[in-house]
């Protein structure tokens, strides 16, 4: 079946570090894939998205690429802030019904 | 961008009792919400489609009875979890779809319900 993978936390990075979070996913067919960030005390949020390969999602200085040929959505940022703590999931959808399959969370702590 | 709040946040009940959790669109009409379940550790799992009017479609292995699914309108889904047990102690979570432009529909969460069964 369909399923998403991302690496396990927490990852604890200090701040101006570079931040790699990574997603891979199992899909039959074409799947749109997610990065969405959960805040303390917050909802989750939709961080970026991309819906086909090679695509590129970016947003607050996040990116991840569609990358079919390794099946991943890695999550990536250049310069980390102690604002970014948060937990960070990885989703695919494969309808237009928009049922998300989610991977585990990832718990990222930045440090000052 | 669109907001969807829950409430209580969080609920501590007995064994036995029931408990209501409540997802609300407030700036935005949501025909559709969605009702996941978090459990420490592991990723969200859907456990129904709610949908304004109309009976709820619950995934493979929710159990319909257990947990009930009230769309009564277009900014209020109900999740209540009847008879609770300490293994629904859980970390509940509701979305609702706001369709884009590229008719993609993204998903606002509301906040979460964390519920204790003691």
């Amino acid at each position: 079946g369909n399923s998403v993978t991302q690496m396990e936390g927490p990852v604890t990075l200090s701040e101006e570090a570079f931040l790699t979070i990574n997603c891979t996913y199992t899909a039959t067919g074409y799947p749109s894939l997610f990065w969405y960030v959960q805040y303390p005390g917050e909802g989750l949020q939709l961080l970026l998205k991309a819906t086909k390969a090679d695509d590129k999602g970016s947003n607050k200085g996040f990116e991840a690429t569609y990358r079919k040929e390794t099946t991943s959505f890695h999550l990536e940022k250049g310069s980390v802030q102690v604002s970014d703590s948060a937990v960070y999931f990885c989703a695919l959808t494969m309808d237009s019904n928009y049922q998300l399959i989610w991977g585990a969370g990832t718990k990222l702590i930045i440090k000052p | 961008g669109a907001v969807v709040s829950q409430h209580p946040s969080w609920v501590i009940c007995k064994s036995g009792t029931s408990v209501k959790i409540e997802c609300r669109s407030l700036d935005f009409q949501a025909t559709t919400m969605f009702w996941y379940r978090q459990f420490p550790k592991q990723s969200l799992m859907l456990m129904a489609t709610s949908n304004e009017g109309s009976k709820a479609t619950y995934e493979q292995g929710v159990e319909k009875d257990k947990f009930l699914i009230n769309h009564a309108s277009l900014t209020l889904s109900t999740l209540t979890v009847t008879s609770a047990h300490p293994e629904d102690s859980s970390f509940y979570i509701c979305s609702a779809r706001v369709w884009d432009r590229d008719a993609t529909g993204e998903l606002f969460f509301g906040e979460g319900s964390r519920l204790t069964v003691l």
